[in-house]
Order: structure tokens, then C-alpha cells, then sequence
């Protein structure tokens, strides 16, 4: 079955810290995908990949940056921590042929203080 | 980049048949349709996709309007573990690249017992 695997699940951090989120996926997919979650709100797309090498901004990217290393990993990285990036970050994963399903992970809580 | 409109919330009884609706009027010809549901404290999870007319799987059934501009998810017999926040998503694949899900306040289903 398609995977998706974050970590860590939860993390907290300090204003000013450098946090990295990382994701793994074994779906051998050439997407990747990075979002946040607000309580009670719909998920917002940070960053994405095509493939390994490769970074695209989303919707609301300032503040982060992403990095594809390889087909499997997909890393968001926070250089500077602010108690507005605390939410709830999925990472994802899809395929590149229309109609191709993406699969999420189960999230990363991170909250900064 | 279409946008979609679904019912906030709707609520259900165990058993009974759910119609989730979803309006896309400003959908593009290259757009497909996803169908997205997410329970407390995980991703979200594929439900279905079409791009036209009927589809059919194991979870669910898509209805797409002859324009495009209408779909709905029907759950048949819905149980308890159908309370969610049901999604639905237009996304163009563009080229191969794959779809890019852009998320929307989404439809919160409550199944009493």
C-alpha cells in the first residue's frame, strides 16, 4: 500500500529556531507536496516537487523552504520559527498522470513558542 | 483555477444514503474533479476522482453533471466512522505534472447513531 511517513509527529520549537520537517514516501511517485493545517480551516499548499532536485512555491510559501534531495525524501524547512507557523504540516505525494491519486501523510504537529 | 462550493456541514443517520454536492462552475476542460475526506487528527484520504459522467468504486459513487459545473459524492449506507470533512477538489494536471489539490473549506458530515 502507498506510504507516506512524517517526522516528527510532533515537535515543539523555539521563535528563532530552525526546524526541519521531513517526509519519506515509498510510492515511488515524482510528486511531493507540503501543506499546513489551521484549526478549523482547509489545507493550504506551501511548497511541491516535481522530482528530486526540484522546488516549486505553492500558495503561501513565505517563510519556508523545501528541499527534494531524492525521489523519496521531501524536507520543509523553517530557518526562522514564528508562533504563526504553528499548525499541523502534511506532506503528500501523487503521481504525474491525470486523475493520479495523492496520498497524504498523517501529519506533523509543531508548535512554536 | 476553478473554485468549488459545498454545504458546510450536512448531518446523516447511520444507514442512510449521503449526497455531498459540489459546484464548480469556472472548471477548465483540462481539470479533473477529486474527492478528498479527513477525520480528526489525520490526512486526508482519496475517496474518488472523475473527470465526466458516472464513477463508481468501493467507497463511493461521482456523479458529474453534463457541463462539468455539478458533482456529487453519494455514501451509501453511511456508518459512524463517515463522520468527516468531506472535500471536494478541481485541479488541473497540466501537462503530466500531476495535481496540484488546492483545498477548500470542505463539507463536515455528522452521522448520529
Amino acid at each position: 500500500e502507498a506510504a507516506v511517513t512524517q517526522s516528527p509527529r510532533n515537535k515543539v520549537a523555539v521563535t528563532g529556531g530552525k526546524v526541519t520537517l521531513s517526509c519519506n514516501q515509498t510510492n515511488n511517485h515524482n510528486n511531493m507536496y507540503w501543506y499546513r493545517q489551521d484549526t478549523g480551516h482547509g489545507l493550504r499548499l506551501i511548497h511541491y516537487s516535481y522530482g528530486a532536485g526540484s522546488t516549486e512555491k505553492g500558495d503561501i510559501p513565505d517563510g519556508y523552504k523545501a528541499s527534494r534531495p531524492s525521489q523519496e525524501n521531501f524536507s520543509l524547512i523553517l530557518e526562522l520559527a514564528t508562533p504563526s507557523q504553528t499548525s499541523v504540516y502534511f506532506c503528500a505525494s501523487g503521481g504525474t498522470t491525470g486523475g493520479t491519486e495523492v496520498f497524504f501523510g498523517k501529519g506533523t504537529r509543531l508548535t512554536v513558542v | 483555477l476553478a473554485k468549488t462550493t459545498q454545504p458546510p456541514s450536512m448531518e446523516a443517520y447511520e444507514g442512510q444514503e449521503v449526497n455531498v454536492s459540489c459546484s464548480h462552475t469556472n472548471i477548465a476542460t483540462s481539470e479533473y474533479i477529486y474527492w478528498y475526506r479527513q477525520v480528526p487528527h489525520q490526512g486526508p484520504q482519496f475517496i474518488i476522482q472523475g473527470y465526466k459522467d458516472y464513477v463508481v468504486n468501493e467507497v463511493a459513487s461521482l456523479f458529474i453533471s453534463a457541463d462539468r459545473k455539478l458533482s456529487t459524492l453519494s455514501l451509501p449506507w453511511v456508518s459512524l466512522r463517515d463522520a468527516a470533512v468531506y472535500y471536494c477538489i478541481v485541479t488541473d494536471i497540466g501537462n503530466n505534472a500531476g495535481a496540484k489539490l488546492t483545498f477548500g473549506g470542505g463539507t463536515r458530515l455528522t452521522v448520529r447513531p
